[in-house]
């Protein structure tokens, strides 16, 4: 199956900083999404982007499918992105497998 | 609009207990899945669905049963409770697996076997 895999897996920065997390995947995928999971265990949908770029305030995100990566950046960091990032991508293809998760990036932001 | 909802946020179970894990979704989406996530993971597939009545094994089925008996629900099935079972749980739901294929997932449920 598909691999995917995140770097850096542990990442601790101070307030303001800015940062960018990598995933990278091991075949053509038609899915790829960046979850943010808070310190309260939710899984939060922060982009659906299985190519191109998008950008929603601080976060933005770009994949290039070609190549098999995507990034993730988060501008001026905050405490609250404190958590783990996951990326996780579907390959096309028969069945309906599910999404494939990284073993994550897990941010400290301190203050 | 609640989008993917799970019951029970947390359980404690004995060995040998059985529970089920309900998931609710209101968008009328026809797959929905079940994750677990261990410490220091992420989600791995348990079992899957692609509409109602039908049901698929993921990556780590033993010790689950699942049941599609309505579009809008997925429960997932322990009947004997095992210690390696403690894990969160995470349900997960998509349109279709074509061009919409963006997940959105429940608020996950904590259990614990003791």
């Amino acid at each position: 199956g598909i691999q995917v895999e995140q770097s850096p897996p542990d990442l601790i920065l101070q307030e303001g900083a800015n940062s960018t997390l990598r995933c990278n995947f091991s075949d053509s995928v038609n899915n790829l999404q960046w979850f943010h999971q808070n310190p309260w265990g939710q899984l939060i949908n922060l982009f659906y982007i299985p190519s191109g770029t998008k950008q929603n305030g601080r976060l933005s995100a770009t994949t290039v499918a070609t190549e098999r990566y995507s990034l993730l950046y988060i501008s001026s960091s905050q405490t609250t992105d404190s958590g783990v990032y996951f990326c996780a991508v579907l390959s096309p293809g028969g069945g309906a497998d599910g999404l494939t998760f990284g073993k994550g990036t897990h941010l400290i932001i301190q203050p | 609009n609640a989008g993917v909802t799970q019951t029970p946020k947390f359980r404690v179970l004995k060995t040998g207990q059985s529970m089920t894990l309900l998931c609710a979704q209101d968008m009328n989406h026809e797959y929905m899945y079940w994750y677990r996530q261990d410490p220091g993971m992420g989600l791995r597939l348990i079992h899957y669905s692609v509409g109602e009545g039908t049901t698929a094994k993921g990556e780590v089925p033993d010790g689950y049963n699942v049941s599609r008996l309505k579009k809008q629900n997925f429960l997932l099935g322990l009947e004997s409770a095992a210690p390696s079972q403690t894990s969160v749980y995470f349900c997960a739901s998509t349109f279709d697996r074509g061009l919409n294929t963006e997940a959105f997932f429940g608020q996950g449920t904590r259990l614990t076997v003791v």
